[in-house]
């Protein structure tokens, strides 16, 4: 089984300022990691994932995602937060042995806060 | 063209009732979701199909049915609707099922208030 762990349902950051979202990870075999963003009344729109290819993982708008495996972590962060980063972000993890047909694992999400 | 849609966006409806929520992908996607997300925003996955397997979520109570009619609809179906039914629901698609690196995509979702 697995499971994520998504620190602060609310984080407030300065525009400008540097984002740092946490997800941690409890999976008894090798986790393939996620983040989604959800703005307002819409649905759910990829920003990066690992695949165990490169631990540091580039994504959408500017995010990137590291993969620590001694840590269980896949933080996501941002150098320099925009107006438009404000919105609800979910770690999720998919490690079943059924392949992707389990579906993702998602943590509780943690919306962020853009302080002009 | 909306890769993974849904309708309705809104449903409104009374206690006992039985209601469908429509799901169409144009990806060319082998497996489709049904997804729960609560009033905490919390994202549950509620099943899992492609053309070999429907994969339940055993928390899922039988009042809710997934029912394909080809490789690009994936619906849902509630019967004797509950309070608790209140939710967002989302659909969601991806490649194929043998792998768990495929990215899911999403639909908008469907907000269904039960009164």
């Amino acid at each position: 089984a697995q499971s994520v762990t998504q620190l602060g349902s609310h984080v407030s950051v300065s525009e400008g300022a540097l984002v740092l979202l946490r997800c941690n990870y409890s999976s008894s075999v090798p986790p393939y990691l996620f983040w989604y963003v959800q703005y307002p009344n819409q649905g759910l729109q990829l920003l990066l994932k690992y695949t165990s290819a490169a631990t540091l993982v580039k994504g959408i708008n500017g995010f990137e995602a590291e993969f620590k495996k001694s840590e269980t972590s896949f933080h996501l962060t941002k150098p320099s937060a925009h107006m438009s980063d404000a919105a609800e972000y979910f770690c999720a993890v998919s490690a079943g042995s059924g392949g992707g047909a389990d579906g993702l694992t998602f943590g509780k999400g943690t919306h962020l806060i853009i302080q002009p | 063209d909306t890769a993974v849609s849904q309708t309705p966006k809104y449903l409104v409806t009374q206690m006992g009732n039985d209601k469908s929520i429509k799901c169409e992908q144009n990806l060319g996607h082998d497996t489709m979701y049904w997804y729960k997300q609560d009033s905490k925003k919390f994202l549950k996955i509620m099943f899992s199909y492609n053309n070999k397997e429907l994969i339940i979520n055993e928390t899922v109570p039988n009042r809710f049915s997934p029912k394909s009619p080809d490789k690009a609809h994936l619906n849902l179906h509630i019967n004797s609707l509950e309070l608790g039914d209140s939710a967002v629901y989302f659909c969601a698609s991806s490649q194929s099922s043998g792998s768990n690196t495929d990215t899911q995509y999403f639909g908008p979702g469907t907000r269904l208030t039960v009164l």
